[in-house]
């Protein structure tokens, strides 16, 4: 099956610093590539996604690449605000295999 | 539009009773999926149904099952309980089957003593 990592499992960084995540995966048959923000307490939220024919995808103050090749793909967050504080969940799929989640990485942005 | 729903929120069972968990999905949304959550372990997949057929399945054993209904609403059912099935359990919906975004229920909190 999918073997799905993330790294670092945890980040601290300064308000208005950048934050990267990055997620590894074996399965090379993956197209699909989301990102989801889960808040204590809360719910996941997809917060960008991308598709294997496209390297790059951005959203304000995050994005997200995709290097198919080398089977990974990375969450960046500019200008980190408090309110990024979270759990993020990498999620690569597609149609022919079951759901595999990240471990997760905390993100913690020091005010 | 309605978000995702599930029932109940929180509920506390005892080893070895059995439990059903509900899922209403967002209307015109026929792919179901349940996860598992704890801290130690992530999320894990538990099963996806699309159109009331179970299309996929995750590593757990045979005392998790689930359905779905003509109407996408889904249940899913944990026999023979263990402490080890203490967890927060969540479901997300989408339009289609995996490679669409998911939206996820607030989730139930299943505490087993």
């Amino acid at each position: 099956g999918e073997n799905v990592e993330q790294h670092p499992s945890t980040l601290s960084v300064q308000e208005g610093d950048s934050a990267v995540i990055k997620c590894t995966y074996s399965d090379s048959a993956s197209n699909y590539f989301p990102w989801y923000k889960q808040e204590l307490g809360k719910r996941p939220q997809l917060i960008i996604d991308i598709r294997s024919n496209v390297g790059e995808k951005k959203d304000q103050r995050i994005a997200v690449t995709l290097n198919k090749t080398a089977k990974h793909f990375s969450l960046h967050i500019t200008e980190t605000q408090p309110e990024d504080s979270a759990v993020y969940f990498c999620a690569p799929s597609h149609t022919g295999n079951q759901f595999y989640f990240g471990t997760g990485t905390s993100l913690t942005v020091i005010p | 539009k309605a978000g995702v729903t599930q029932t109940p929120r929180y509920l506390i069972k005892t080893r070895g009773q059995q439990v059903t968990l509900s899922c209403s999905p967002i209307s015109g949304h026929r792919s179901v999926s349940w996860y598992q959550q704890t801290p130690g372990q992530g999320l894990q997949f538990l099963f996806e149904y699309f159109s009331e057929t179970q299309r996929n399945k995750g590593n757990f054993p045979g005392r998790f099952s689930g359905r779905q209904f003509s109407n996408s609403r889904s249940e899913m059912n944990v026999s023979t309980l263990e402490l080890g099935d203490s967890a927060l359990y969540l479901c997300a919906s989408s339009l289609y089957q995996r490679t669409y975004e998911q939206y996820f229920g607030p989730g139930t909190r299943l505490t087993v003593t």
